[in-house]
């Protein structure tokens, strides 16, 4: 299949906004996902938007839809040294399927 | 939400034995359970799809009769690499997901080494 595609590293400054871009595949897909994941740990679901929605807020999270572009972005406000990690998104591809993208890592300097 | 444990979060075996890592959905039941392999600073590839009580579905290319998936129950799979090989050494993680939760929930994964 099409890969799900990420950009691979992000930097910022603690207290400055991160911008996290996904572009997905299937235009079908009636969710998508963003996941974090902290170094040798499993993933943790921060939030997803259906495919009717063209932006989400969920506290320090954003999530924009562009769905004519199949684009998709996790922006993180007032960016904290907790939140390096790598995030994922992800899109359901046929019933309860998950694929996943190939993950941006972002990285928060004091 | 949720809560998956996954058991055991490390695990090292000599080449050729077969390890076995547990899936458990702990306050839910969980209809569907995935399985998926992770190499490092990579993403997750699905490995397996399992229903309870049915075969599972395995994604293309990864061999059955090495990674055996059971899913008996409605809060337990298991998978089961057999003969493990140096090649076999990676993260797995495992997914649930139920009717009654839009999302899935992972556990925390298990950290496979082979000697």
């Amino acid at each position: 299949g099409e890969d799900v595609e990420q950009s691979l590293f992000l930097s910022v400054r603690e207290g400055d906004s991160s911008v996290i871009n996904c572009t997905y595949t299937d235009s079908s897909s009636t969710y998508l996902y963003w996941y974090k994941q902290e170094p040798g740990a499993g993933l943790q679901l921060l939030t997803y938007i259906f495919s009717n929605m063209d932006m989400k807020q969920d506290q320090r999270l954003t999530v924009l839809l562009n769905k004519k572009d199949k684009h998709l972005s996790l922006r993180i406000a007032d960016t904290q040294t907790g939140d390096s990690a790598i995030y994922f998104c992800a899109e359901n591809r046929g019933f309860q399927k998950l694929v996943f993208g190939t993950g941006t890592r972002l990285l928060v300097s004091p | 939400g949720a809560v998956v444990s996954q058991h055991p979060s490390r695990v090292i075996c000599k080449s050729g034995t077969s390890v076995k890592i547990e899936c458990r959905s702990l306050d839910f039941q969980a209809t569907t359970m995935f399985w998926y392999r992770q190499f490092p600073k990579q993403s997750l590839m699905l490995m397996a799809t399992s229903n309870e009580g049915s075969k599972a579905t395995y994604e293309q290319g990864v061999e059955k009769d090495k990674f055996l998936i059971n899913h008996a129950s409605l809060t337990l799979s298991t998978l089961t690499v057999t003969s493990a090989h140096p090649e076999d050494s990676s993260f797995y993680i495992c997914s649930a997901r139920s009717t009654v939760y839009t999302e899935a929930f992972f556990g925390q994964g298990t950290r496979l080494t082979v000697v």
